[in-house]
């Protein structure tokens, strides 16, 4: 199996710009998170999906943020009007439901809003 | 509220020894999952052991060991015979229900640093 996927590495956008990342996620796992992580700090849960739905948002996931995950495979994360305060690394991981539902991640993407 | 502890923002370790990063957790569901996971200058969130709140043994994974003690809501992650490449941030984090899915919480972070 591959492991957990993401795009962009990194990205470099204007304060107001939206900017939208992709994970893709191991092949059969039905479970998809994603996180983020500022400098000097654990990551943080912002929501995830069991197959296409959405089952948990955190309240850190303001009404700028809004994810997907149309078929159950990959998943988006799109954050619109981009603040300062939103630069961070964004992780994603995926799990199935056996084994202890352990969540591997993705390699993450940086985002920095100038 | 479920709450991850991790009291050591540095440790150092010399080269081939052991060592012990600290975790105490809370919560107060009895089912439950604790995991460590080992970040590299890279970024990327390394899953390292697991344990159950219902596992009667505590879990090991090759130089890796979880110390559970549950009546003291400790988690402790054991490195034995410390190797260069184990120089990172080490997170311990808690999921609530035992075998299921749902959010990580997880904790400040350990920077572990080996000498050669």
């Amino acid at each position: 199996d591959t492991g957990v996927s993401q795009d962009p590495r990194h990205k470099i956008t204007k304060r107001g710009q939206n900017v939208t990342f992709r994970c893709d996620p191991i092949s059969e796992h039905n479970r998809l998170y994603w996180y983020r992580q500022t400098l000097g700090q654990g990551p943080e849960f912002l929501t995830y999906f069991q197959n296409e739905a959405q089952l948990e948002k955190s309240r850190l996931l303001s009404d700028r943020f809004s994810a997907e995950r149309p078929k159950g495979s990959f998943s988006t994360l799109e954050i619109q009007r981009t603040e300062q305060g939103d630069s961070a690394m964004y992780l994603c991981a995926s799990s199935l439901d056996a084994g202890g539902n352990i969540q591997y991640f993705g390699a993450g993407t940086r985002l920095s809003v100038l | 509220a479920q709450k991850i502890t991790q009291t050591q923002p540095g440790m150092f370790v010399q080269e081939k020894e052991a060592v012990t990063l600290d975790c105490t957790y809370d919560t107060s569901d009895q089912s439950y999952g604790l995991f460590w996971y080992k970040q590299p200058s890279s970024g990327e969130m390394i899953f390292l052991i697991y344990q159950g709140s219902y596992d009667e043994q505590n879990a090991t994974e090759g130089r890796y060991s979880l110390n559970f003690q549950k009546a003291r809501k400790s988690a402790n992650l054991v490195i034995s015979a410390s190797q260069l490449g184990d120089s990172a941030m080490y997170f311990c984090a808690m999921r609530e229900g035992y075998n299921q899915g749902g959010k990580l919480i997880f904790g400040q972070g350990t920077e572990l640093s080996v000498k050669p």
